[in-house]
């Protein structure tokens, strides 16, 4: 099956810092997201992208759909305590019954020192 | 979470015990999802239904684990004679079609089994 491989698994930064992750995969994705999971919570959509090259920002977020679209990035500027929890790409693939179907990486935790 | 209630948000069961979780959809929403998290990994796809209808359960396993979305009340992911392999937080995403990006998480149930 689809599998997506994040990277790093986790990271221990100063508050200010820049922190960036990213995913790959072994297949093509039609659409890429990145969500946060705070402890206890569900994911909450950071960024969607759907075509390949393009580079998206929200705040200090900006993620970019790789050329292949076999990879994304996420990066996050000026870090801030709120920050810290679990980040996530999955990506999406179109047709047949896959359509809807989310394929999600392992995580990213992010940990922010003030 | 845009809506998306899950219930229990805790569910503890010993061996061999049912175990029922509930997702109501953001109203209006016909589309809904489950997944699974396991300790310290991503969100894994079980199934994919539509009011009345499983469209995709290609993630579920093929014993003990079954789904419905009844035409009314809510979505019901139902897992009997529970092992402890079943331990896991199960999420639902509901959206009103098949973008990724209306996909929206509930906060979760996690179910122990001791």
């Amino acid at each position: 099956g689809q599998q997506l491989n994040q990277s790093p698994q986790s990271m221990f930064i100063q508050e200010g810092e820049d922190v960036s992750m990213n995913c790959t995969s072994s297949s093509i994705f039609n659409t890429w997201l990145w969500y946060k999971q705070d402890p206890g919570e569900g994911p909450v959509l950071l960024i969607a992208l759907y075509k390949a090259g393009e580079l998206t920002s929200n705040g200090r977020l900006t993620a970019q759909f790789g050329t292949t679209r076999k990879d994304s990035f996420l990066n996050i500027s000026a870090s801030i305590p709120s920050d810290v929890g679990i980040y996530f790409c999955a990506g999406q693939s179109t047709g047949g019954t896959s359509y809807g179907k989310l394929t999600f990486g392992q995580g990213t935790i992010l940990t922010v020192h003030p | 979470n845009a809506g998306v209630m899950q219930n229990p948000r805790h569910l503890v069961r010993r061996r061999g015990q049912e175990a029922r979780l509930r997702c109501s959809p953001v109203k209006g929403h016909s589309h809904v999802y489950w997944y699974r998290q396991l300790p310290e990994e991503g969100l894994k796809f079980m199934v994919y239904l539509q009011k009345e209808n499983i469209i995709d359960e290609s993630g579920m396993p093929k014993e003990r684990f079954s789904a419905e979305f009844p035409k009314e009340g809510p979505s019901i992911l139902r897992i009997q004679q529970v092992v402890r392999g079943d331990s896991a937080a199960y999420f639902c995403a509901s959206s009103p079609g098949t973008s990724a990006e209306t996909q929206y998480f509930g906060p979760g149930t996690r179910l122990l089994v001791l």
